[in-house]
């Protein structure tokens, strides 16, 4: 029963193309969001929602656009993909309260491929 | 500004040996939260502790123990009797009160020899 679950985990693709991650989550958690980490394992915050509200959008091309339906999901969409897209996506939903409160719950990731 | 510094790119050692990752946070704010998270060769991203800044207290969990240390403003991370099973990149985040957004350091990566 996975938590927060990104689809797909691997995606190759050409140069030029548009692509989509899908995440999920059935934590009941309020915020979420979208990382990406490069081949040196930096990992740099791309979006995140609160109640399907954007509330962080750091300066990402605006070929990446997130799209919250519910506040269960959060998908992202990237358009003309660049080789620099290449990297491991990952997804992360925070649950607020005391002892929850922005503990980040992450996906497996998502790798994608630019070619 | 806020900033996490893990200043060991990358540490190798033998199994059995005791291992201590650093974690040195700027910020000016009085409330905060320090995280560490683990990541191994899989590719997840594993919760391990959270400490806000009212609470000092050092914590043991089995192997793991966190040293928090508000006058150097240090988070340290120590594997006692380290398992090859612990090699991973671990990472140390900060964030503020009220806020959505973590800082995170650049991350260590732990090497267990057998």
């Amino acid at each position: 029963d996975t938590a927060v679950s990104q689809t797909p985990k691997y995606l190759v693709t050409q140069m030029g193309n548009d692509k989509s991650i899908k995440c999920e989550q059935n934590l009941g958690h309020d915020t979420m969001y979208w990382y990406k980490q490069d081949s040196k394992k930096f990992l740099k915050i791309m979006f995140s929602y609160n109640n399907k509200e954007l509330i962080i959008n750091e300066t990402v091309p605006n070929r990446f656009s997130p799209k919250s339906p519910d506040k269960a999901h959060l998908n992202l969409h990237i358009n003309s993909l660049e080789l620099g897209d290449s990297a491991v996506y990952f997804c992360a939903s925070a649950g607020t309260g005391v002892s929850g409160a922005n503990v980040l719950t992450f996906g497996a990731g998502s790798r994608l491929t630019v070619l | 500004a806020q900033k996490v510094t893990q200043a060991q790119t990358e540490i190798s050692v033998v199994e059995k040996e005791d291992v201590t990752l650093d974690c040195v946070y700027e910020t000016r704010d009085t409330t905060y939260y320090l995280f560490w998270y683990k990541q191994p060769p899989s590719g997840e991203l594993v919760f391990l502790i959270r400490r806000n800044s009212f609470d000092e207290q050092n914590e043991i969990s089995g192997r793991y123990s966190w040293n928090f240390q508000k006058s150097t403003s240090s988070f340290n991370f120590t594997i006692t009797a380290s398992q090859v099973v612990d090699s991973a990149v671990y990472f140390c985040a900060l964030l503020r009160d009220s806020n959505y957004q973590l800082i995170w350091g650049a991350g260590t990566k732990l090497i267990i020899k057998p």
